[in-house]
């Protein structure tokens, strides 16, 4: 089945700087690669994802980039706020079994 | 919108108590999903419903764990007995599209086996 890996598992950045969170992935056939954030005593909310056939995905001030060949995919965060403090995951879903595997999080600080 | 409503927010049985948690779906979302969230880990997969089919359950420890969702709406995910590793955050989630991309969660059930 499919395996994903998460780093780093903490991250403190100061305010308006940037963070990357990194994840690779096992299955070769995996083709959906969202990214969630979770909030204290809140359950993940989905930020933004990118599906295979697209190298790089933008809004606002998030971004993820995929690596198909590298298989790994990556979240980048700019202009950082405190808001922006919570656990990030990462997700991969192949084409056979339609669901998602998780990574194991990062838990973003932003120092105000 | 409403969005996934679980119930309870927080349970605390003793070992080998039964307990169950309840998950009501976004209106209108087919897929259902069971999430397991250990502390400092990314959710498990247990069940995934498809309407009234539990179309995969693999990951779901039948011994001891079940689900149902009789009219393909709410469901409940029940633990008999639960067990001291039972402990973590129990999530449910729905999803709109046929390809079960974007998942919704609700809040979670947090539970802690004594």
């Amino acid at each position: 089945g499919e395996n994903v890996e998460q780093h780093p598992s903490t991250l403190s950045v100061q305010e308006g700087d940037s963070a990357v969170i990194k994840c690779t992935y096992s299955d070769s056939a995996s083709n959906y690669f969202p990214w969630y954030k979770q909030e204290l005593g809140k359950g993940p909310q989905l930020i933004i994802d990118i599906r295979s056939n697209v190298g790089e995905k933008k809004d606002q001030r998030i971004a993820v980039t995929l690596n198909k060949t590298a298989k790994h995919f990556s979240l980048h965060i700019t202009e950082t706020q405190p808001e922006d403090s919570a656990v990030y995951f990462c997700a991969a879903m192949g084409t056979g079994r339609r669901a998602l595997t998780f990574g194991s999080g990062t838990r973003l600080q932003v120092q105000p | 919108e409403a969005g996934v409503v679980q119930s309870p927010r927080y349970k605390i049985i003793e070992k080998k108590q039964p307990v169950a948690f309840w998950c009501n779906p976004i209106s209108g979302h087919n897929t259902l999903y069971w999430y397991r969230q250990n502390l400092g880990q990314g959710p498990e997969l247990l069940i995934r419903y498809e309407n009234e089919e539990a179309v995969d359950d693999s990951q779901l420890p039948k011994d001891r764990f079940s689900a149902e969702r009789l009219k393909g709406v709410d469901s409940t995910l029940k633990i008999q007995p639960a067990e001291l590793g039972d402990s973590a955050v129990y999530l449910c989630a729905s999803s709109p599209d046929r390809a079960n991309e974007k998942l919704f969660f609700g809040s979670g059930t947090q539970l802690s086996v004594l």
